[in-house]
C-alpha cells in the first residue's frame, strides 16, 4: 500500500512571494504518477501539477514548479509569485501507474496543507 | 463547459435513514469514481467505474453502494447512515487507461452530508 505524507498543515505566505509546499510518500513500487490539486474554499478541486515517476526533469506549469526526488520519495510543490487567488487546501497525491503501462484509478492523497495567501 | 455536476450539494438526513447522492459528468469519460473527504483529512476513495464494471476499496462500509446506469451518471447510496457517515462526498471522472502519463481525475464540487 502506498502512503502519502504531508507535514504542513498549515502555510502563509505574502503576495508576490514564493513558497514550497512539502510531500513525501512511501510506495515499492518504481513506476506511477505524482499529484497535486488545490482544492479552493467551496469550490472543486482541480489538477495543478503532474509528474511521471519515470522522468528525471521537474514538471513546471507557469507559477507552479515540482522538485521531484526520486530517490528520496520527495515531491515539493513550489509556488511563485503567489496571488491571492492561490489561497486553497493542497493535496499531493500518488497513482500507481497499471500492468501495461497505463495509467488511471485510484489516488492516494495526502492529508493536505492549507495555504494562505496574504494580501 | 465539460463538467462534473453533484446534487445535491448539501444533504442533510437522518441516522438510519437512506440517502441517495447524484453525480453526472459531460466529460464522456470511461471511470467515475466516489471519494469520501472526512473534515480535515484526506479524500479516500470508496469505489470506481469502469464503464459499467464497479471496482470496490476492500475497506469500504457495506453500508455504501453505487449504481451507473449510463456513461453520464453514477449515484452513491448509503443504506442506513450513521454519525460516523457526516463527510464530504467527492465525484470525479478521468478517461479510461491511457498511456500518456497519469490520467487528470476531474472532480466536482462534492455534497456536503450531515447525519442527524
Amino acid at each position: 500500500a502506498q502512503t502519502v505524507t504531508q507535514s504542513q498543515p498549515e502555510m502563509s505566505v505574502q503576495e508576490a512571494e514564493t513558497v514550497t509546499l512539502s510531500c513525501t510518500y512511501d510506495t515499492s513500487e518504481s513506476n506511477y504518477y505524482l499529484f497535486w490539486y488545490k482544492q479552493p474554499p467551496s469550490r472543486q478541486m482541480i489538477l495543478v501539477i503532474r509528474q511521471e515517476a519515470y522522468k528525471q526533469q521537474n514538471a513546471t506549469e507557469n507559477r507552479f514548479s515540482v522538485n521531484f526526488q526520486k530517490a528520496a520519495k520527495s515531491f515539493s510543490l513550489k509556488i511563485s509569485d503567489s496571488q491571492l487567488g492561490d489561497t486553497a487546501m493542497y493535496f499531493c497525491a500518488f497513482m500507481k501507474q497499471n500492468a501495461g503501462g497505463t495509467s488511471y484509478g485510484k489516488l492516494t492523497f495526502g492529508q493536505g496543507t492549507i495555504l494562505t495567501v496574504h494580501p | 463547459d465539460a463538467m462534473v455536476i453533484q446534487n445535491p450539494r448539501y444533504q442533510v438526513t437522518q441516522f438510519g435513514k437512506p440517502v441517495t447522492l447524484s453525480c453526472s459528468q459531460t466529460l464522456n469519460h470511461n471511470v467515475m469514481y466516489w471519494y469520501q473527504q472526512k473534515s480535515s483529512q484526506a479524500p479516500k476513495l470508496l469505489f470506481h467505474y469502469y464503464d459499467k464494471d464497479f471496482n470496490n476499496e476492500a475497506d469500504t462500509p457495506d453500508n455504501f453502494q453505487s449504481r451507473r446506469p449510463n456513461t453520464s451518471f453514477c449515484f452513491l447510496d448509503i443504506r442506513s447512515p450513521g454519525l460516523g457517515d457526516a463527510a464530504m462526498y467527492l465525484c470525479a471522472t478521468s478517461r479510461g487507461p491511457s498511456r500518456s502519463g497519469g490520467n487528470e481525475q476531474f472532480f466536482g464540487p462534492g455534497t456536503r452530508l450531515t447525519v442527524l
